[in-house]
């Protein structure tokens, strides 16, 4: 079946600018994660959903930031006036469930680069 | 909140040779230990997991350790192929209710033909 899906690929903006990123993922998957990689960094913890809810947004950098996801499926990360430090890739993941032990399946991630 | 400390950074072996990856956490709590794989590119892949109540667990060519009194545990890759090099990352999760991920900064394996 089809894996996650994240758009745009790529998303050049200026600072200042507002962007939004959006993930579609696995049919049927309840939990929906975002993570941020930047060069040469490991994954940074976002946002966790739970159906529509957002349990755990402890990982968003500043209140620029902010995600909703709607219908149980589709997810929005929208970053407003953006920053060059906001430059990463950002990557989205859903699993079965919310337990740890289900197996997060990550989409291709939206390059963002801040000029 | 947890930390996840990962070495070495890079590592370079020849085909055939063993390779070892190495992680260390601070939350005791943590249960649940995943490695992902992501090649230049591409997203990550989970490649192998293993659960607190359990030392050892293999795969094929790949295996990994956990010592929960010191809180490290580790990847091992035997019989490398050029097909292995990767950029490796361990992560830590409670695994309660939900399973936010705690990564290491990555491990860039070369295996060298």
């Amino acid at each position: 079946g089809a894996g996650v899906s994240q758009s745009p690929s790529n998303k050049v903006t200026e600072k200042g600018k507002d962007v939004e990123l959006r993930c579609d993922p696995i049919s049927g998957h309840t939990a929906l994660y975002w993570y941020r990689q930047s060069l040469g960094q490991g994954l940074e913890f976002l946002i966790y959903f739970q159906g529509n809810s957002a349990p755990d947004k402890s990982g968003l950098p500043s209140d620029r930031f902010s995600a909703e996801r709607t219908g149980g499926s589709v997810s929005t990360l929208t970053i407003q006036r953006t920053q060059q430090e906001d430059s990463a890739v950002y990557l989205c993941a859903s699993s079965l469930g919310g337990g740890a032990w289900n197996e997060q399946f990550f989409g291709p991630g939206t390059r963002l680069t801040v000029l | 909140g947890e930390n996840v400390e990962q070495h070495p950074s890079t590592l370079s072996v020849q085909e055939g040779d063993s390779a070892v990856i190495k992680c260390t956490y601070s939350d005791s709590a943590s249960n649940y230990f995943p490695w992902y794989k992501q090649e230049l590119g591409k997203r990550p892949q989970l490649i192998i997991d293993i659960r607190s109540n359990v030392g050892e667990k293999k795969d094929q060519r790949i295996a990994v350790t956990l010592n929960k009194t010191a809180k490290h545990f580790s990847l091992h890759i035997t019989e490398t192929q050029p097909e292995d090099s990767a950029v490796y990352f361990c992560a830590a999760s409670k695994g309660t209710s939900y399973g936010k991920l705690t990564f290491g900064q990555g491990t860039i394996l070369t295996v060298h033909p």
